[in-house]
Formats: structure tokens, C-alpha cells, sequence
């Protein structure tokens, strides 16, 4: 079965970079998509389409994929930016998701 | 804007059925979209449960698929999970959401609040 691979935590600086990754055999023949769970909290949607933001996410929410890897970057990370951020994709009529990756703004 | 709502019990036995249904409002499911569930057990990650078409077509997780039916009922807008001989590896949250996979927006883009449901004798 399909497998995507995600660190399981990213640390970043208020206001500095943060970047999540995602990796699978192939991934860049796939759309990725990206959604961000707050404690207690049902997921959200951030990015589809690897790249495509919903309109009410903001701009320095950003995903870009290459080869094997997808990768969602957040620019000028805030506190409320902490939570854990999933990638999902489609692959052989099965949705799968990463295991997940928890983001602290430190 | 559409809403998701799941309900059903909070405790099943061991060995017996779990069923939720998601009621959905602000948006005609008989209209398009597919509609699905997706799992979370306590501290740990996302897993897909399965997802059902307006028309009825369905797609299920191959690890669940033997224990696992989705349905709909458009008189009710609504759609709904039932999951066989359960175990306390099936305690979770249970979301329901819309599945975009026949459209623009290839992901679950609404999602309903989710519903903890315990396996437990």
C-alpha cells in the first residue's frame, strides 16, 4: 500500500520559516494536499492541488511538490500557526495520509 | 456554506456494529461531490476510512473494507457508516467531510466537528 513519510515535528521562530515535508514514491505525478488540525480541533483545509490555497488561508501558507517530496511552507510563522499539519494524496482509488507532523512556534 | 454534523452512540461493545450517520446542511448532497469518513485514534494520526459519490458509487480503505459499509439517503441528506465487529483498535474520533475528488478542489474541504466513539465492554 501507498505510503507518504512526514517528520513527526518541525520547531520553528515567531516569525522566521517553517517548511513540512512529505515524501512518496511518485509524489509528483499526485495532488497533494495539506490541512492543519489545531488541539481539539477538526482538520482544516490550507493547500490543494499542491499549491492551490483556499481563499480564506492565508498568504504565507505556500506548498510547492518536486520529485518525490511535497513540501508546505509557512513564511513568517506565528503562535497561531502551532498545530499538526497532515499531507494527504490519491493513489490507486485510496486516500492516504502522512502520519502528521506537529509544528512548534517556539 | 455547507455544515457536517456526525451523530451516533459514544460506547459500542467489542464484536459488535458502530454506526454514525453525518447529517449535512447548506448543500444538496444528491448534487455532486463525494462524501466521506476519516478516523483518528486518541494521540495519533489521520487514517481514511472510505468515501461515497452522489451516485452511490463508493471507495473504501482496503484495510477496512471487508467490515465496512457507506451509504446515503438524499430524502435526508445524509450519509452514513456502519463498521462490523468492531475492537479497541476502532476507538476514535470519526469525522465526516466532503470529499472533492471530482472536483476542482481534489481534497475534503469541509469537515464536521467529529464524534468520539469508545469500543469498550
Amino acid at each position: 500500500s501507498y505510503e507518504l513519510t512526514q517528520p513527526p515535528s518541525v520547531s520553528v521562530s515567531p516569525g522566521q520559516t517553517a517548511s513540512i515535508t512529505c515524501s512518496g514514491d511518485k509524489l509528483g505525478n499526485k495532488y497533494v494536499c495539506w490541512y492543519q488540525q489545531k488541539a481539539g480541533q477538526s482538520p482544516a483545509l490550507v493547500i490543494y492541488q499542491d499549491s492551490r490555497r483556499p481563499s480564506d488561508i492565508p498568504e504565507r501558507f505556500s506548498g510547492s511538490t518536486s520529485g518525490n517530496t511535497a513540501t508546505l511552507t509557512i513564511r513568517g510563522t506565528q503562535a497561531m500557526d502551532e498545530a499538526d499539519y497532515y499531507c494527504q494524496a490519491w493513489d490507486s482509488n485510496t486516500w492516504v495520509f502522512g502520519g502528521g507532523t506537529k509544528l512548534t512556534v517556539l | 456554506q455547507v455544515q457536517l454534523q456526525e451523530s451516533g452512540p459514544g460506547l459500542v461493545k467489542p464484536s459488535e456494529t458502530l454506526s454514525l450517520t453525518c447529517n449535512v446542511s447548506g448543500y444538496s448532497i444528491s448534487s455532486g461531490y463525494y462524501w466521506g469518513w476519516v478516523r483518528q485514534p486518541p494521540g495519533k494520526g489521520l487514517l481514511w476510512i472510505g468515501s461515497i459519490y452522489h451516485s452511490g458509487n463508493t471507495y473504501y480503505n482496503p484495510s477496512l473494507k471487508s467490515r465496512l459499509s457507506i451509504s446515503l439517503d438524499t430524502s435526508k441528506n445524509q450519509f452514513s457508516l456502519r463498521l462490523s465487529s468492531v475492537t479497541a483498535a476502532d476507538t476514535a474520533v470519526y469525522f465526516c467531510a466532503r470529499d472533492g475528488l471530482d472536483r476542482t478542489v481534489i481534497a475534503f474541504d469541509s469537515w464536521g466537528q467529529g464524534i468520539r466513539v469508545t469500543v469498550s465492554s
